[in-house]
């Protein structure tokens, strides 16, 4: 089946620094890539729409300037977490759409610490 | 925009026993989605169904699209202790054409005992 991974898996970082997650589609192309964020107990909520070559789409309420989405290529998306801050401790989960199926994948999440 | 709502909120049962969860929504969905994530994981995808009526199983699970595109209910047969998780509905946020964005439910944590 489609897989979809995401680095790292988990990472600490202190407050007021930068952090980078990848999401790569593995064997499938996907012009779309959705980032979401968990918090515990809680559902999935949508952050952005990343697109492939064009600019990303952030749902009401997420700030673009500090999420800063990068989607180069069919394969690859990334989000970056700007001066992070505790509050942005969460869960953050990826999810590719296959191109050509538009079967949706999510990528495994990367647990973010911000001390 | 568009709300699911999902209930129960959580479910503590023993092994064997079946297990039922639904999803509610105001609007009409055209496809509904059901989801399982493990803790630490990413949900992944158990059953989808794309037309009202339709009754689809995936070994234990059994899921359906009401008809009135407004509902649609997961059954677990017999469940183990792997059943452990949470379960989410999910639909489309759109008309759905390819373009759709997910909306989930809140989920369901489905506890087992052994």
């Amino acid at each position: 089946g489609a897989v979809v991974s995401q680095h790292p898996s988990w990472v600490i970082c202190k407050s007021g620094t930068s952090v980078k997650i990848e999401c790569r589609s593995l064997d499938f192309q996907a012009t779309t890539m959705f980032w979401y964020r968990q918090f515990p107990k809680q559902s999935l909520m949508l952050m952005a729409t990343s697109n492939e070559g064009s600019k990303a789409t952030y749902e009401q309420g997420v700030e673009k300037d500090k999420f800063l989405i990068n989607h180069a290529s069919l394969t690859l998306s990334t989000l970056t977490v700007t001066s992070a801050h505790p509050e942005d401790s969460s869960f953050y989960i990826c999810s590719a759409r296959d191109t050509a199926t538009y079967e949706q994948y999510f990528g495994p999440g990367t647990r973010l610490t911000v001390t | 925009g568009q709300q699911l709502n999902q209930s129960p909120q959580s479910m503590f049962i023993q092994e064997g026993e079946d297990v039922s969860m639904n999803c509610t929504s105001s609007s009409i969905f055209n496809t509904w989605l059901w989801y399982k994530q493990d803790p630490g994981e990413g949900p992944v995808l158990l059953i989808a169904l794309y037309k009202a009526g339709e009754l689809t199983s995936n070994g234990r699970l059994t899921a359906q699209f009401g008809i009135t595109r407004k509902d649609s209910f997961l059954n677990i047969s017999a469940s183990i202790p792997s059943d452990v998780g949470i379960y989410f509905c999910a639909g489309p946020s759109n008309s759905g054409g390819s373009n759709y964005k997910l909306t989930f439910g809140k989920g369901t944590l489905l506890t087992v005992n052994p």
